[in-house]
């Protein structure tokens, strides 16, 4: 088992630019996550992938923002058109469990992205 | 909506030192889950425990025990005889019945272990 591993794990782009984020998850983990954690708080959800159909998306996630898991294996977050206040670490979860359960999570190193 | 407080923002403790780390939450839902997470200086979360909300049995884990009162909303950590290796932010963080199981988390405690 070799855990939750995302990439890149720095990114620093210009404003303006695109970028996109890579998870994968714990091989048998039918549920991905992605959440958001700027310097001093705690991490904040963005959305959810049951195998690979997103269920849920926050208010948080705008419209520059997109996740995909075709597959329902490895996850994608990509942003449009970024700005200095996308700047943040952008972890990625996953967990097991059949519908209705909430095991616990776990997550990955995260991508740390700076918006110069 | 559900919401996560943590009051201590950082706690400084010698080594072997026992702290607790409060942990109050708020949710209308019967049924939720409450979870513990690690963040060390690397900066990856660590899981720790997860507690649902039927079970207000104690736990405990070595030098780690958790005490959960549902009739304060609270689920506090305790640290037992301190070490070194304990210094990173600890994250409560509380998942709804029927919200897709997403956590919405604290804004963390920091502890500092010191020789």
């Amino acid at each position: 088992d070799t855990g939750v591993s995302q990439d890149p794990r720095h990114k620093i782009t210009k404003r303006g630019q695109n970028v996109t984020f890579r998870c994968d998850p714990i091989s048998e983990h039918n549920r991905l996550y992605w959440y958001r954690q700027t310097l001093g708080q705690g991490p904040e959800f963005l959305t959810y992938f049951q195998n690979e159909a997103q269920l849920e998306k926050s208010r948080l996630l705008s419209d520059r923002f997109s996740a995909e898991r075709p597959k329902g294996s490895f996850s994608t977050l990509e942003i449009q058109r970024t700005e200095q206040g996308d700047s943040a670490m952008y972890l990625c979860a996953s967990s097991g469990g059949l519908a209705g359960t909430h095991y616990e999570q776990y997550f990955g190193p995260g991508t740390r992205l700076t918006v110069t | 909506a559900q919401k996560v407080t943590q009051a201590q923002t950082e706690i400084s403790v010698v080594e072997k030192e026992d702290v607790t780390l409060d942990c109050v939450y708020e949710t209308r839902d019967t049924t939720y889950y409450l979870f513990w997470y690690k963040q060390p200086p690397s900066g990856e979360l660590v899981f720790l425990i997860r507690r649902n909300s039927f079970d207000e049995q104690n736990e405990i884990s070595g030098r780690y025990s958790w005490n959960f009162q549902k009739s304060t909303s609270s689920f506090n950590f305790t640290i037992t005889a301190s070490q070194v290796v304990d210094s990173a932010v600890y994250f409560c963080a509380l998942s709804e019945a029927g919200t897709a199981s997403k956590l919405t988390f604290g804004t963390g405690t920091r502890l500092q272990v010191t020789l």
